[in-house]
């Protein structure tokens, strides 16, 4: 069964830009959670999404936003991208809510400039 | 708030040497994650304990769940370079969001 997987692997961009990330889960995993990775913070969730639907978020602002499609997949949005945006983004995916694990993608690392 | 701690932030040690890291919390978790990650790569799964006190072993690597599932830890049996990378711990309880440790980095040397 294929893993999962993320796209693009890297990306860079300047402040103030937009970025769009993807997350395609392993097969029949429904639920999709985002992490941010930095050095300093390590790793910090972001959101999680099941059935369409965010179903928790964590402290981070309005700027990062998701959204999961009926297939599963899904993308992670950064709007008015800052310096300390750049960081490894790593999508995970589990089978259900409740499930008690995760399996990581390999990361996006954005770098905004 | 649930937080995770591990020790030591650091190791560097030689090869076929045995080490322990450790990964603590005050609060208690229905189940608990080990993962290694490499440079510029995500985490992978390496166990899930579930009951305390429970002992899993992976070849060289050891893994236990404390008693009172508040802890947990993992010990190498004669490291090898391949082990070098970042250990995290993960705690998870139903209906709330996993929560992850800082890390040990491990650095075995040939």
């Amino acid at each position: 069964k294929a893993g999962v997987t993320q796209t693009p692997r890297y990306l860079i961009k300047t402040r103030g830009q937009q970025v769009t990330l993807s997350c395609s889960p392993i097969s029949g995993h429904r639920s999709v959670s985002w992490y941010q990775q930095t050095p300093g913070q390590g790793l910090q969730f972001l959101f999680e999404y099941f059935s369409e639907t965010q179903r928790n978020k964590g402290n981070f602002p309005g700027r990062f936003s998701g959204r999961q499609f009926s297939n599963s997949r899904s993308e992670m949005n950064v709007s008015t991208l800052e310096l300390g945006d750049s960081a490894l983004y790593l999508c995970a995916s589990r089978q259900n809510l409740g499930y008690n694990e995760q399996f990581f993608g390999p990361g996006t690392r954005l770098t905004v400039l | 708030t649930q937080l995770l701690e591990q020790s030591p932030q650091f190791l560097s040690i030689q090869e076929g040497e045995n080490l322990t890291v450790y990964c603590n919390s005050s609060s208690v978790f229905s189940s608990l994650q080990w993962y290694r990650q490499e440079p510029g790569e995500g985490p992978v799964l390496l166990v899930t304990v579930v009951t305390g006190g429970e002992v899993k072993k992976l070849k060289r690597l050891t893994f236990q769940f404390g008693d009172a599932r508040k802890d947990s830890s993992l010990h190498i049996t004669a490291a090898q370079p391949g082990d070098t990378g970042l250990y995290l711990c993960a705690g998870y309880n139903y209906g709330q969001n996993f929560v992850f440790g800082p890390g040990t980095r491990l650095s075995v040397l040939p």
